[in-house]
């Protein structure tokens, strides 16, 4: 089975600090994805990688950065964060070749809080 | 601008009867379809996808339809069971792309 495995569950951030997502797979997919879950507006994509050290900005990547350093990890990160970054942040990852390669699998979430 | 869109933020169904989950898009470069179910505090899971060289995939008590001159795509389950209740998301995604996902419907299945 697909692990991606989000590092963090809740996490309550002040304004302004720096935060990071780290979200790590175990079945070497090329894909990586970061959306965001907000009610009403479903899942939205906020960057996604193809490979390592390759990124690329999704719908509402503004506020966000993201890196890939090693193909397993996908982090997300928030420079300073402000109170409407409050929401559910979903990893996902993708093996990104042919029919089957085109099912993505997420994480369980990580719900950050900004006060 | 969204590409995928789910009109029906909910439905309620009966346990037992049909539960028909409906999906709109826009890019008629999609070519690979897929429903998501996701439990409150979960990340979603995958249920099915469909391709768009097919009109129609089954999987036990879930049907996909797709129809592509309409940009119209259909979950169909039956029959519906209490534990079916949940969010069900709609995705899609053209070749081998990022996906898009739409907005969701919030399932609920009474007893």
């Amino acid at each position: 089975d697909v692990k991606v495995t989000q590092s963090s569950r809740y996490l309550v951030k002040r304004t302004g600090e720096k935060v990071f997502l780290e979200c790590v797979q175990d079945m070497d997919h090329e894909n990586m994805f970061w959306y965001r879950q907000d009610p009403g507006l479903g899942l939205r994509l906020i960057y996604f990688s193809y490979d390592v050290k390759m990124k690329e900005k999704g719908d509402i990547p503004e506020g966000y950065s993201v890196s890939r350093e090693k193909k397993e990890r996908f982090s997300l990160i928030l420079e300073s964060a402000s109170t409407n970054q409050t929401s559910m942040y979903l990893c996902a990852s993708r093996e990104g070749t042919g029919p089957i390669g085109n099912t993505i699998y997420f994480g369980e979430g990580s719900w950050l809080t900004v006060v | 601008d969204q590409q995928v869109k789910q009109n029906s933020p909910s439905l309620s169904v009966q346990e037992g009867r049909i539960s028909i989950l409906n999906c709109d898009y826009t890019n008629s470069m999609f070519d690979y379809f897929l429903w998501y179910k996701k439990y409150p505090a979960e990340g979603p899971t995958f249920l099915i996808s469909i391709s768009s060289i097919k009109d129609k995939n089954e999987d036990g008590r879930f049907t996909v339809f797709l129809n592509k001159s309409a940009k119209h795509l259909s979950l169909h389950i039956v029959p519906s069971q209490p534990g079916d209740s949940a969010v069900y998301f709609c995705a899609a995604s053209e070749d081998n792309n990022d996906m898009r996902f739409g907005a969701g419907t919030r399932l609920t299945v009474k007893p």
